[in-house]
């Protein structure tokens, strides 16, 4: 059983589109993380939100955790080609490892 | 700052063959975890290693094991090898919020 759901699983859009990737569970995290892996390489963390209705904002990606602390979403504004990547996000559970989501595979083409 | 190192960054074994994956953690992390990426199921956590001990391991059968040494370095050695346990192999260390990544050890059973 996924603890988190991603969608959607896969994304391909033009340059300059906006776009949103959800992530929801049913557990409540205390703090849940976004990263994006590249192929051949480890994931790397965009941000780490850590309370209930929090938004972030990293360059054009906007980062939102759920008031309930069940759910976040990722925004890009204006899509590039170099956003191409997996996106994970990823949850704690108290005294657990870090439980990824299966990832948004996101292709953005010229 | 020196990241997440892995060792080696690929290995072909042969089906009931020992692989043993080599991790050396950011200077100054304490907390190594292990997991697994297999196509299609995304990242799968295996272990956690902390003070040299281990605190959690995730759903994976008494074949996966590992230890973590003194110089907080670790080990994954994936016994009885099968087909199904080719997946790229990551390692991160962490020091409080977020994990950093190693590039990961590509480990195909043949």
């Amino acid at each position: 059983t996924q603890l988190l759901e991603q969608s959607p699983q896969f994304l391909s859009i033009q340059e300059g589109e906006n776009l949103t990737v959800y992530c929801n569970s049913s557990s409540v995290f205390s703090s849940l993380q976004w990263y994006r892996q590249e192929p051949g390489e480890g994931p790397v963390l965009l941000v780490t939100v850590v309370t209930g209705g929090e938004v972030k904002k990293l360059k054009r990606l906007t980062f939102q955790f759920g008031d309930a602390r069940k759910d976040s979403s990722l925004h890009i504004t204006a899509a590039q080609p170099g956003d191409t990547g997996l996106y994970l996000c990823a949850g704690v559970l108290s005294g657990y490892a870090l439980n990824f989501g299966k990832g948004t595979s996101l292709l953005v083409t010229p | 700052e020196a990241g997440v190192t892995q060792s080696p960054t690929h290995l072909i074994k042969t089906r009931g063959q020992q692989a043993t994956l080599r991790c050396s953690p950011i200077s100054g992390h304490t907390s190594v975890y292990w997991y697994q990426q297999a196509l299609g199921l995304g990242l799968q956590f295996l272990l956690w290693y902390d003070e040299g001990e281990e605190r959690n391991r995730g759903n994976f059968p008494p074949r996966f094991s590992g230890r973590q040494f003194p110089n907080y370095s670790s080990e994954l050695n994936v016994n009885a090898l099968e087909l199904e346990d080719s997946a790229l192999y990551l390692c991160a260390s962490s020091f409080s919020y977020g994990y950093t990544f190693g590039s990961g050890t590509r480990l195909t059973v043949v």
